[in-house]
């Protein structure tokens, strides 16, 4: 299948800083991407919708100012979580696919912890 | 609202054995049908994806779908401790101009030797 890349896989940050997150498509142009959160042993949870040169589409209940995404490129998108604080801990995954409708391929996944 | 329902389990099988997971979705117009597999503490893994009606094989995976009743599923072959794992089925569609794939909350799989 296809590679998706993200980074950082782990990062620790103090409360009130900023912490970005690169998803990266290695092979293949990603017309899509999205993030989600995903807390320990709960379901995936999609945050936003990520279309290469136009703005993200947030789910309900999700701050976009607090989540910051940008798709600047086809094969680059990036989460910046601002001025995190402890509630944001979780594990933050994207994903990302060429096409509509076609199967979607997901990064490793990046586990923040903000203490 | 699009709603993808997964029995979350878990369901245990002998290694060897067949293991069967099953998936409803409720949106009619959905299109393009998927599983993942997720160990514990890693992201999700494509493991095969589906968009006709019938029976798609790779390997010890096979994918059913049925449109009709609204309904796919995955058999695994021969488990393995190795498959292991929860196993999310996501269903996607045009929904307001996108497709947007909307995931079940998954079903826990335990292979026991």
């Amino acid at each position: 299948g296809a590679v998706v890349s993200q980074h950082p896989s782990w990062v620790i940050c103090k409360s009130g800083t900023s912490v970005k997150i690169e998803c990266r498509s290695l092979d293949f142009q990603a017309t899509t991407m999205f993030w989600y959160r995903q807390f320990p042993k709960q379901s995936l949870m999609l945050m936003a919708t990520s279309n290469e040169g136009s703005k993200a589409t947030y789910e309900q209940g999700v701050e976009k100012d607090k989540f910051l995404i940008n798709h600047a490129s086809l094969t680059l998108s990036t989460l910046t979580v601002t001025s995190a604080h402890p509630e944001d801990s979780s594990f933050y995954i994207c994903s990302a696919r060429e096409q509509l409708n076609t199967e979607a391929f997901f990064g490793q996944g990046t586990r923040l912890t903000v203490v | 609202q699009k709603e993808v329902e997964q029995n979350s389990g878990p369901l245990s099988v002998p290694e060897g054995a067949i293991a069967s997971l099953n998936c409803t979705y409720s949106d009619r117009g959905s299109q393009s049908f998927f599983w993942y597999r997720q160990y514990s503490g890693k992201s999700p893994e494509l493991i095969m994806f589906i968009y006709s009606n019938g029976d798609k094989e790779d390997g010890r995976f096979t994918a059913q779908l049925n449109k009709a009743s609204q309904y796919v599923s995955l058999l695994i072959r021969d488990s393995q401790p190795s498959d292991s794992a929860t196993y999310l089925c996501a269903v996607s569609g045009l929904s307001g101009g996108s497709y947007i794939p909307t995931f079940g909350r998954g079903t826990s799989l335990i292979v026991h030797p």
